[in-house]
């Protein structure tokens, strides 16, 4: 079985500083790792994905996140956040189904 | 390239209605899933085919709910009698599929139906 938890549901951030989304997974297997953004009125869009390659994995808009095996954790960070970023951001564990942690709300203030 | 397209955006019916969601997959995509998020919670899985074939369908919440891809190309979900509880957003994602990119393979999603049942 596998889960995913998204460690806060809100996040508040000032433009240009570091962004942290945090995210732990439970599985029983090597798990494929996700991190989807959806914007207002728009789909999920796919930021970067872990296969069992490389640990930091960089994705699109200046994200990475980092699969850290001891700690079970998938955290999201970018290092300076810009108002754009500002959206509801998904993590998800799939062994065979995708399992969606409940999102985590970016807010970014000018 | 064309993404995912669903329809309608938003549907708003009284219980005991029927509703019918269309999804149309990015061209070429075999894999078609359906997901559904209920206010506060999180999205959750419901079914998925493979062509027209439903490959796992055991995230379907009861008899009430109703897929179908004829043809292989685009999916309707319909819901008869809908019920207060059915309300929610319903994603529609899908994907190529490939041997070598296995369960990694990239979804990619629709902006999704929301549907309020009064």
């Amino acid at each position: 079985a596998q889960s995913v938890t998204q460690l806060d549901s809100h996040v508040s951030v000032s433009e240009g500083t570091p962004v942290l989304l945090r995210c732990n997974y439970s599985s029983s297997y090597s798990p494929s790792l996700f991190w989807y953004v959806q914007h207002p009125n728009k789909g999920l869009q796919l930021l970067l994905k872990y296969t069992s390659a490389a640990t930091l994995v960089k994705g699109i808009n200046g994200f990475e996140a980092e699969f850290k095996k001891s700690e079970t954790s998938f955290h999201l960070t970018k290092p300076s956040a810009h108002m754009s970023d500002a959206a509801e951001y998904f993590c998800v564990v799939r062994i065979f189904d995708m399992r969606f942690g409940a999102g985590t709300r970016l807010t970014v203030k000018p | 390239e064309a993404g995912v397209t669903q329809f309608p955006s938003h549907s708003v019916i009284e219980k005991g209605q029927t509703v019918t969601l269309r999804c149309d997959p990015i061209s070429g995509h075999d894999n078609l899933y359906w997901y559904r998020r209920v206010m506060g919670k999180e999205i959750k899985f419901l079914l998925h085919f493979v062509k027209e074939s439903k490959q796992d369908e055991s995230g379907m919440p009861n008899n009430r709910f109703l897929a179908e891809r004829t043809g292989g190309t685009y999916s309707t979900l319909k819901v008869q009698p809908a019920e207060l509880e059915d309300s929610g957003v319903y994603f529609c994602a899908s994907s190529p599929g490939s041997l070598t990119s296995g369960y990694a393979d990239t979804q990619y999603f629709g902006p999704g139906t929301r549907l309020t049942v009064l």
